[in-house]
């Protein structure tokens, strides 16, 4: 089980907007650490999509946004598009663990 | 153009090493801190280890610790991960990344290898 946690899947239609929701505690998210989002289709190289909350690094579209409140962060994504059909993960930092933590990643389909 | 390769993975039987290598390419390497993050079948990701970009620190998740272990040259702009007492658990594919920073707990991986993948069988 994950520090973080991440609905398994989220669905929308072409053009609509999805949020993904990533839930941590006062160990990570609520200890004030960082969240950063990360667009991962298996078998190819991961890409950073949101660091430091909601900072996009340049060539992220800005359909792509972040977001932070207490012990939770969420990735919004507006109109939604084919190839935006991957998965993501949140990630942090644990000061529990003293490690960086993930989460267990949010498959998103476009119907 | 930054690039990481990461390669050095393959077949291997329980208990045996292996040495991964991630070579770096376009831009600053000794001023950054590096990672090796993993994701095995069908899992999410798991982070293994960090190293500063003086090479002076090291972290590992719990559940490599002791197994694995982490260094870099900065004059060649390659990081490792000694891999040693290998179990079938430690089957996944093996990616480096760089930090934006130079460790710090709150830096994001900005750049990613494309992986290499460790099997752990018998």
């Amino acid at each position: 089980q994950s520090v973080l946690t991440q609905p398994p899947s989220v669905s929308g239609a072409p053009g609509q907007r999805v949020t993904i929701s990533c839930t941590g505690s006062y160990f990570n998210i609520g200890a004030g650490y960082d969240v950063h989002w990360y667009q991962h289709l298996p078998g190819t190289t991961p890409k950073l999509l949101i660091f430091g909350n909601s900072n996009r690094p340049s060539g992220v579209p800005d359909r792509f946004s972040g977001s932070k409140s207490g012990i939770s962060a969420s990735l919004a994504i507006s109109g939604l598009q084919a190839e935006d059909e991957t998965d993501y993960y949140c990630q942090s930092y644990d000061s529990s663990l003293s490690g960086w933590v993930f989460g267990g990643g949010t498959k998103l389909i476009v119907l | 153009q930054v690039h990481l390769v990461d390669s050095g993975g393959g077949v291997v039987q329980p208990g045996r090493s292996l040495r991964l290598s991630c070579a770096a390419s376009g831009f600053t390497f000794s001023r950054y801190g590096m990672h090796w993050v993993r994701q095995a079948p069908d899992k999410g990701l798991e982070w293994v280890a960090l190293i500063w970009s003086d090479g002076t620190s090291k972290f590992y998740a719990d559940s490599v610790k002791g197994r694995f272990t982490i260094s870099r040259d900065n004059s060649k702009n390659t990081v490792f991960l000694q891999m040693n007492s290998l179990r079938a658990d430690d089957t996944a594919v093996y990616h480096c990344a760089k930090t934006l920073g130079g460790g710090n707990p709150g830096d994001a991986f900005d750049i990613w290898g494309r992986g290499t993948m460790v099997t752990v069988s018998s």
